[in-house]
């Protein structure tokens, strides 16, 4: 079975702290991407790599960067942590032409 | 502008119902469509469709695509409280990197009620 892990499932940061939220996909997948969702907006894609040091923006990357060292991990980072990054953060990963596999989320809160 | 669209975007029904949940898009360089069931946790994955008119079936739940009018179907019949849960809808396309993004809809929450 694909697994998806995610260091954190809840993490509370105060506004200003730099924050790493990582993942970690066991099945060689090229491709990872890190979503945020929140209610009434479904998922939004922030930034996703197809293959190590490879990144690309997504639709709300602003206020957030991302590192790919390794073909297994996916971080990523919010430089300076502000309130509306309040948010539930999903990282995937998936072959080319499969479904994505979903990590079980990092609900991150930011006071 | 690329966008998928769900409805109705929430829906509560009781035991044994049918439901259908809708799914609408507009992507450019279209290659699949998939359904994902999320519960209180990480979206599982249900279907993928890539050509029109041929159902997927996997128990009490099918789905359809049509390529044509843009949309597809998700059904759940006989509906049973373990059904419980929101159910989104994504479109994937090939963009400059060849990676398939998924565009994902607001999603469908469905309470089925004892």
């Amino acid at each position: 079975d694909v697994k998806v892990t995610q260091s954190s499932r809840y993490l509370v940061k105060r506004t200003g702290e730099k924050v790493f939220l990582e993942c970690v996909q066991d099945m060689d997948h090229e491709n990872m991407f890190w979503y945020r969702q929140d209610p009434g907006l479904g998922l939004r894609l922030i930034y996703f790599s197809y293959d190590v040091k490879m990144k690309e923006k997504g639709d709300i990357p602003e206020g957030y960067s991302v590192s790919r060292e390794k073909k297994e991990r996916f971080s990523l980072i919010l430089e300076s942590a502000s309130t509306n990054q309040t948010s539930m953060y999903l990282c995937a990963s998936s072959s080319q032409l499969e479904e994505q596999y979903f990590g079980p989320g990092t609900r991150l809160t930011v006071t | 502008e690329d966008k998928v669209v769900q409805s109705p975007l929430s829906l509560v029904v009781h035991e044994g119902d049918t439901v259908t949940l809708n799914c609408s898009y507009e992507v450019t360089n279209f290659r699949s469509l998939l359904w994902y069931k999320q519960e209180k946790k990480a979206p599982t994955f249900l279907f993928m469709l890539t050509s029109s008119g041929i159902e997927k079936k996997s128990g009490r739940l099918s789905s359809i695509l049509d390529k044509k009018e843009l949309f597809s179907i998700l059904n759940i019949t006989a509906t049973q409280t373990g059904d419980s849960a929101v159910y989104l809808c994504a479109v994937r396309h090939y963009g400059s990197s060849n990676t398939g993004k998924l565009i994902f809809g607001q999603g469908t929450t469905l309470q089925v009620k004892p």
